[in-house]
């Protein structure tokens, strides 16, 4: 079956950087894009932005660019979101989301606590 | 960027009775591509409704949605125990998807 596993959860020091992976199995990993979703403690659902999974061209949200950078290694069909100086309000539980929009499959979730 | 509004923030309801839940989006979602989720606790979303009506696989027809252009409904005719959770309305007609701020179905 169609499925999205995350990497385990995070503790980092402000300044620091994480790198978050999706690991997909049950389908052809380079047929559909990659969509990644924040969401803070206690918080709504936020699109963060997605990648093509063939070409590796990524877009950003608007609010999400500069410190997260999305790749592939499509060798292991693996998407990857990785955060650099990270900040206290990076906090949050990031998902990611295999196309098309809207998302029926959904990896677990992994928590990126940022706390010094 | 499309900006989408949920409304109430709140509904208290019991189990057994309708809820309807609003999503304003800021101006007209392209070709009613408007979803719903739903999501409890500790748990990813679950797409319910695509397409503002057209209901997901394995989706109960309690669930039903409704609209065009900037206003959409979600409407659950009875509601059952596992349905208090949060709802979010997504739109995805757009090259920047946005989601609302969500609706919380608590018992009450």
């Amino acid at each position: 079956q169609v499925q999205l596993v995350q990497s385990g959860s995070e503790l980092k020091k402000p300044g620091a950087s994480v790198k978050v992976s999706c690991k997909a199995s049950g389908y052809t990993f380079t047929t559909y894009a990659m969509n990644w979703v924040r969401q803070a403690p206690g918080q709504g659902l936020e699109w963060m932005g997605w990648i093509n999974t063939n070409t590796g061209n990524p877009t950003y949200a608007q609010g999400f660019t500069g410190r997260f950078v999305f790749s592939l290694d499509t060798s292991v069909s693996t998407a990857y979101l990785q955060i650099s100086s990270l900040k206290a309000e990076d906090t949050a539980v990031y998902y990611c989301a295999r196309a098309p929009q809207p998302s029926i499959t959904w990896g677990q979730g992994t928590l990126v606590t940022v706390s010094s | 960027e499309i900006v989408l509004t949920q409304s109430p923030g709140t509904l208290s309801l019991s189990p057994g009775e309708r809820a309807t839940l609003s999503c304003r989006a800021s101006q007209s979602v392209s070709s009613s591509y408007l979803a719903w989720y739903q999501q409890k606790p500790g748990q990813a979303p679950r797409l319910l409704i695509y397409g503002a009506s057209s209901r997901a696989t394995g989706i109960p027809d309690r669930f039903s949605g409704s609209g065009s252009g900037t206003d959409f409904t979600l409407t659950i005719s009875r509601l059952e125990p596992e349905d208090f959770a949060v709802y979010y309305c997504q739109q995805y007609g757009s090259s920047q998807k946005t989601f609302g701020q969500g609706t919380k179905v608590e018992i009450k």
